[in-house]
């Protein structure tokens, strides 16, 4: 089994429409993190999350919000759909414990295809 | 802000050598992350540098001078399944927050 999971893994909808992406993991890892990448650009971060209580804006949160229901879960929503939110979406984990020596590897899921019409 | 910039494409043959370099410019340097995206795919971790000199690992080898901004991974004895974007990523400041570059994408020939 994958190490972390996103859901759907495609997803269709129509402007205005609120849609949610979910992101599990079985890492144990404490940090999670969502990113956007669209051709031409980097991975653009829109959120993350130090562990269960704790939610912090990245570069574009603009459109976006974010729930971290459990360690484990990390869910990005998309409130009222854009076409410009079109896109592929990654979550991504990383373990507090690698801090004690520096790395802190981030680990990345399948990704999310959005289409937003 | 950050900047960081590679090349968007590059070509090379099958048992080659290539060098994929990456300037960057942040207020900030804490760790230099270089990771491989197939098209479609997650992207996934290659190396890791935070101090100047080579980490190598396989065919695969990372370089990093902070003075100069500056990082190169080295890919040898280049195999079809090398075709991808290669992405460098910079991170700053604590709190592990990366920021990307836009990717040099590989394509190896016969």
């Amino acid at each position: 089994d994958a190490d972390v999971t996103q859901t759907p893994r495609n997803r269709i909808t129509k402007t205005g429409k609120r849609i949610m992406l979910e992101c599990s993991q079985t890492k144990g890892h404490d940090r999670m993190y969502w990113y956007r990448q669209d051709p031409g650009l980097g991975l653009q971060l829109i959120y993350y999350s130090f562990d269960v209580k704790d939610i912090n804006k990245g570069e574009i949160s603009d459109g976006y919000s974010v729930s971290r229901q459990a360690q484990a879960k990390f869910s990005l929503s998309l409130e009222s759909a854009i076409p410009n939110q079109t896109a592929l979406y990654f979550c991504a984990t990383s373990d507090l414990a690698e801090v004690l020596w520096c790395q802190e590897t981030q680990y990345f899921g399948p990704g999310t295809r959005l289409l937003v019409l | 802000g950050q900047n960081i910039d590679q090349p968007t494409e590059m070509t090379a043959t099958e048992g080659a050598i290539v060098q994929i370099n990456c300037t960057y410019q942040t207020s900030g340097f804490n760790g230099l992350f270089w990771y491989q995206q197939h098209a479609g795919e997650a992207p996934t971790f290659l190396s890791y540098n935070v101090l100047d000199g080579l980490e190598e690992k396989g065919r695969f080898s990372s370089f990093l001078s902070r003075s100069k901004g500056y990082s190169y991974l080295l890919l040898k004895e280049l195999q079809m399944k090398d075709s991808a974007s290669y992405l460098c990523a910079v991170r700053t400041g604590g709190g592990n927050k990366l920021t990307f570059g836009t990717g040099t994408q590989l394509k190896v020939e016969l």
